[in-house]
């Protein structure tokens, strides 16, 4: 089975556009999570989309937004990028959203801001 | 608020050694602990996690990890060091809402041979 899948792997954007990741959950998985893992860092959570709506949204601005898809697919949309948007963006996929399941993660979105 | 704290932010061992990676967490609630392993240029990969069934829980790749409360600890540990361990290793807890992982800072495992 595919695990989570993300595209593209790796961009490089100027200060100020908007970008858009894109995720596909694990067959079966509801739950879509993002995260945003500075170099040399710990991963931080962005949001929780659980059957398309909004669960939990960690401490970004309101230039990060994301949705789910009826497929549970999932996109992360950043807008007036920074060059501390540079990151790695990673999604992750669980099972209907209870706190002891596993969350699973993608390999990431390499994002570079110049 | 839940948080983890890992110390050391690198270890270095020798191949064969005992791998020793320590986590504390702080969490109001009964926690759900996670271990999570990040080769260079991957995404995160679950070694183990604790969900309040048995406190010595045993992962992939010959790790395991012991809860205690008393100690709010979850180190993370392998009696035998290999090559192939060297990653970077993250300790996480399940923020309060069970919406989100918070994760520590890592911790970078060197083996050397």
């Amino acid at each position: 089975d595919a695990g989570v899948t993300q595209s593209p792997t790796h961009l490089i954007k100027t200060r100020g556009q908007h970008v858009t990741l894109r995720c596909s959950p694990i067959s079966g998985h509801k739950s879509v999570s993002w995260y945003q893992q500075v170099l040399g860092q710990g991963p931080q959570f962005i949001f929780q989309y659980y059957e398309k709506e909004e669960r939990g949204r960690g401490n970004f601005p309101d230039r990060f937004s994301a949705r789910q898809f009826p497929n549970y697919s999932s996109e992360l949309n950043v807008n007036a990028l920074l060059l501390g948007d540079s990151a790695l963006y990673l999604c992750a996929s669980s099972l209907p959203d209870r706190a002891g399941n596993t969350i699973y993660f993608g390999e990431g979105s390499w994002l570079t801001v110049v | 608020a839940q948080s983890v704290t890992q110390l050391g932010s690198h270890v270095s061992v020798s191949e064969g050694a005992l791998v020793l990676l320590r986590c504390n967490y702080s969490s109001s609630v009964p926690p759900y602990l996670f271990w999570y392993v990040q080769y260079p240029n991957q995404g995160l990969q679950l070694l183990l996690k604790y969900t309040s069934a048995a406190t010595l829980v045993k992962g992939i790749n010959g790790f395991e990890a012991e809860f205690k409360k008393s100690e709010t600890s979850f180190h993370l540990t392998k009696p035998s060091a290999h090559m192939s361990d060297a990653a970077e290793y993250f300790c996480a807890v399940r923020d309060q809402a069970g919406t989100a992982l918070i994760f520590g800072k890592g911790t970078t495992l060197s083996v050397s041979s």
